[in-house]
């Protein structure tokens, strides 16, 4: 167990719709990353946050949005999904040291 | 954009043997790191090693780093059935530290 939490496990939702998906990172972490996989992707970068304000941005789609709360735990909010948006969605998170902790991800499923 | 690449992409074993995967990739980096997936679950963190590091050593796992040739080698001593799963080489890039992950290697270790 990383100590970094993913709710929900699973997502199915419709073409067209929005859905967020929540991290909780561990004790502690400032840093919170996104990332996606997919299966022609593999694992991509999405969006950083660090302390509340957004840090990195990597191939995150204009119809995705991510936020870090006063809290540190971070939603991604995924908009106007696609067919193609369907993957394993993660969240990571890091203190001052190197290692990012994964949790155990959000698969969505857009049919 | 992928840049890790991870060799063989499959690798097929006895339980006993040693198991050895080598990414390569292709700008600078502040850390490289290896992570296990199984079966589509979460990724755990394994090893890190930092750039100005040349040999790191965890339990049955080895890793080496040659920044000159921009590759690593992870090297899985006596491997046990229960270490099958998808192994991910990720180099830590930029102040945001995020990772870039390779596309993957599966190992089966067979009983």
């Amino acid at each position: 167990d990383s100590g970094v939490t993913q709710t929900p496990k699973h997502l199915i939702t419709a073409t067209g719709q929005r859905v967020t998906l929540r991290c909780s990172p561990r004790s502690g972490d400032l840093s919170v990353y996104w990332y996606q996989q997919s299966l022609d992707q593999g694992l991509q970068f999405l969006i950083q946050y660090y302390n509340g304000e957004e840090r990195a941005k990597g191939n995150i789609l204009e119809r995705f949005s991510a936020q870090q709360f006063p809290d540190l735990h971070s939603e991604l909010n995924l908009s106007s999904l696609e067919l193609g948006d369907s993957a394993l969605y993660f969240c990571a998170s890091k203190s001052d040291e190197e290692t990012q902790y994964f949790g155990p991800g959000t698969r969505l499923t857009v049919l | 954009s992928q840049q890790g690449e991870e060799d063989p992409q499959a690798l097929s074993i006895q339980e006993g043997e040693n198991a050895t995967m080598n990414c390569s990739y292709k700008t600078s980096i502040n850390n490289l790191q290896w992570y296990r997936q199984n079966s589509g679950r979460g990724l755990v963190h394994l090893i890190l090693i930092r750039s100005n590091e040349r040999e790191k050593h965890s339990g049955r796992l080895r890793v080496t780093l040659d920044t000159s040739k921009k590759s690593s080698s992870l090297l899985i001593t006596a491997s046990r059935a229960a270490d099958t799963a998808s192994y991910f080489c990720a180099t830590g890039q930029g102040g945001s530290e995020k990772l870039v992950f390779g596309k993957g290697m599966k190992l089966t270790v067979n009983p």
